[in-house]
């Protein structure tokens, strides 16, 4: 199974940058690593996406260990809105998704 | 768009009972995933559909749970008899095919009392 560890949980203050460490020892050359996020009550949404190179997008930022054994979710100004929990995953062989039990981020006003 | 639609949102049965549960997937997505995500843990592959057919079910408890998605777009997916520890929300998930990302819908809380 393709495994990932997550802290179980991160506090954040409105505004500021959040970054969520995500550790993926088990990764291999060509596995994409993914995160998805899940609010109360929805399915998990899409966040970001990488391989080698770190990431943009209007979301969040993805920065990829140059081993390529972790990666860092990064929102540049964390809102209530953002208040979820992320999930890190990556491809396994079967090109799908295994999620592991995400950390849950409290946002505080 | 309209993205996955499951439905119902929410089930309530007594044990024993059978229960299905319905997903639209997006339009032309070939890809079909349905996943069980118990309370507080991440989703859980279930089945995997390309198109009409179950290309991995390897996680399915094929005694009580059963799937189809006979003319490769919607999809259901069934549990007879029920048991108490079938409650879990049940999500279904759509790409256009399994190298792309798939899109969730909001999910069925199913409740077994």
């Amino acid at each position: 199974d393709a495994k990932t560890t997550q802290p179980n949980s991160m506090e954040s203050n409105e505004e500021e940058p959040v970054h969520l460490p995500c550790n993926h020892s088990t990764i291999s050359g060509t596995d994409y690593i993914h995160w998805y996020r899940q609010l109360p009550s929805q399915g998990p949404e899409y966040v970001i996406h990488g391989l080698t190179s770190n990431v943009n997008n209007r979301m969040a930022s993805l920065a990829i260990a140059e081993d390529r054994k972790s990666s860092t979710l990064i929102l540049h100004r964390a809102t209530l809105r953002d208040a979820a929990v992320y999930y890190c995953t990556f491809n396994n062989a079967g090109n799908m998704l295994t999620f592991g039990g995400g950390t849950r981020l409290m946002v505080k006003p | 768009e309209a993205g996955v639609v499951q439905s119902p949102r929410y089930k309530i049965i007594e044990k024993k009972q059978p229960v299905a549960f319905w997903c639209n997937p997006i339009s032309g997505h070939n890809t079909l995933y349905w996943y069980l995500q118990n309370l507080g843990q991440g989703p859980e592959l279930l089945i995997r559909y390309e198109n009409e057919e179950a290309v991995d079910d390897s996680q399915l408890p094929k005694d009580r749970f059963s799937a189809e998605r006979l003319k490769g777009v919607d999809s259901t997916l069934k549990i007879q008899p029920a048991e108490l520890g079938d409650s879990a929300v049940y999500l279904c998930a759509s790409s256009l095919d399994r190298q792309r990302n798939p899109t969730f819908g909001q999910g069925t809380r199913l409740t077994v009392v």
